[in-house]
């Protein structure tokens, strides 16, 4: 069963352009929402996360964007840079509860053209 | 400050092998998850320890097991591999508060 549902699998943006990368959820119990970037040949970093509190959240260059009543949540990456190239995961997973797996969506490969 | 570190980077098993992977956690870190990633796929979870007890595990079967240990580094074991085993394993510690730094993972090849 996949709770998490992400899309689009592949992007591709011009240098200065704006990535949006959509994500949905089915467990309503979810309390947290991170979005991770991976590298080729590396494993998941932490890019940002959020908490159903709040509907929005900056840092830097990337915004989430959070939809409790849709459960939907979507990443922004502003101002698209070629070392932005890579594959973007949202995830989902209710903090307090033991053994407080990630749940991933299937990812989106990102391409910024320069 | 040192980041989750994995063993060996690279394997290559045949059919009905066993396998052992090796995780050292972020310093400080006391909970461990292990996910398999097979190519062009969202990491999956498979288990995760707690002060060296299991207390979670995602649908993997029992020749999938684990270990902690007390300074916190974890084993991840496969027996009788097959030939879907074939993934990236990753590792990832937390300090039990939902937030996971992963390492670079283990690519496990099955022939």
């Amino acid at each position: 069963q996949q709770q998490v549902k992400q899309s689009p699998q592949s992007l591709i943006v011009q240098k200065g352009g704006i990535s949006i990368i959509n994500c949905a959820y089915e467990n309503t119990a979810f309390d947290y929402f991170p979005w991770y970037q991976q590298f080729p040949g590396k494993g998941p970093a932490l890019l940002i996360a959020i908490r159903p509190d709040v509907s929005e959240k900056k840092e830097g260059r990337f915004t989430i964007s959070f939809n409790k009543s849709a459960k939907q949540f979507s990443l922004h990456i502003m101002d698209s840079q070629p070392g932005d190239s890579a594959t973007y995961f949202c995830a989902a997973s209710m903090v307090a509860a033991a053994g407080n797996k990630l749940t991933f969506g299937g990812g989106t490969r990102v391409l910024v053209k320069p | 400050e040192t980041g989750v570190t994995q063993s060996p980077t690279h394997l290559i098993k045949t059919r009905g092998q066993q396998v052992t992977l090796r995780c050292s956690s972020q310093s400080g870190h006391n909970t461990v998850s292990w996910y398999q990633q097979a190519l062009g796929q969202g990491p999956q979870f498979i288990f995760q320890y707690y002060r060296e007890e299991e207390n979670g595990r995602g649908n993997f079967p029992p020749r999938f097991s684990g270990l902690q240990f007390p300074n916190y580094s974890s084993e991840l074991n496969v027996n009788a591999l097959e030939l879907d085993d074939s993934a990236l394993y990753l590792c990832a510690s937390s300090l039990d508060n939902g937030v996971y730094t992963f390492g670079s993972g283990t690519r496990l090849t099955v022939v």
